[in-house]
């Protein structure tokens, strides 16, 4: 079956440490884009990319890093400089970037 | 700027009564509009999204939403409830035809359902 695969689902590490989030589609959309979630503030923008070895700041990108060498992968780094690192994130794709998303089941991801 | 506003957090109905969410949008032109449901600690999943033509359009799980240009308002309605639509919904807008806009979402809406 298609979809979005998030992993791991929960994730947790030592306040400095950089850690990866990954995030692969077999959906061969184009576009792919990383938001965070947090208690009463929806869902922000953190990175997106619109094709391969493309990707642009959204809103919440400090502290943050992305690749997108394969049009399937998305991972994302939560650096050691993001302040505040504790937090859902999601990951998304869609064939176009006015179309529908389809989202993967989310990383927690807890920082002590 | 663009934004999305849903301007109840939580929202509490019984079971088998009537729902409607609120959306608000501000944008250019028309959009994309669309309505995700997300139970805790899942993803997103989409529920019903209007591009074009009939202003009435259904969805999944007997949602339906009605776009109104005159009020820029994409309003989720849902005729009786059940315990399991209790969720988190979100209202949502993306551009079209400009591939350098993003999807826009709004804060929420929490639903709790009362036996």
């Amino acid at each position: 079956d298609g979809g979005i695969t998030q992993s791991p689902k929960y994730l947790f590490r030592k306040e400095g440490q950089n850690v990866t989030l990954s995030c692969e589609q077999n959906l061969n959309h184009d576009a792919m884009y990383w938001y965070r979630q947090d208690p009463g503030q929806g869902l922000r923008l953190i990175y997106y990319s619109q094709i391969v070895n493309d990707f642009q700041k959204g809103d919440i990108a400090e502290g943050y890093s992305v690749s997108r060498e394969k049009k399937e992968s998305f991972p994302l780094t939560v650096t050691s400089a993001q302040k505040n690192p504790t937090a859902f994130y999601l990951c998304a794709s869609s064939s176009d970037p006015g179309l529908s998303a389809f989202f993967g089941q989310g990383t927690r991801l807890t920082v002590v | 700027a663009q934004s999305v506003t849903q301007p109840d957090i939580h929202i509490t109905v019984s079971e088998g009564a009537s729902l409607e969410l609120r959306c608000n949008y501000s944008y250019g032109a028309t959009p994309y509009l669309f309505w995700y449901v997300q139970s805790p600690g899942q993803g997103l999943q989409l529920l019903l999204k209007y591009f074009s033509g009939d202003t009435l359009v259904q969805g999944i799980k007997g949602f339906e939403a009605e776009f109104k240009r005159s009020q820029s308002s994409f309003n989720l309605r849902k005729p009786s409830v059940h315990w399991s639509d209790a969720a988190e919904y979100f209202c949502a807008v993306a551009p079209v035809r400009n591939r350098d806009d993003k999807i826009i979402f709004g804060k929420g809406t929490r639903l709790h359902i009362l036996p």
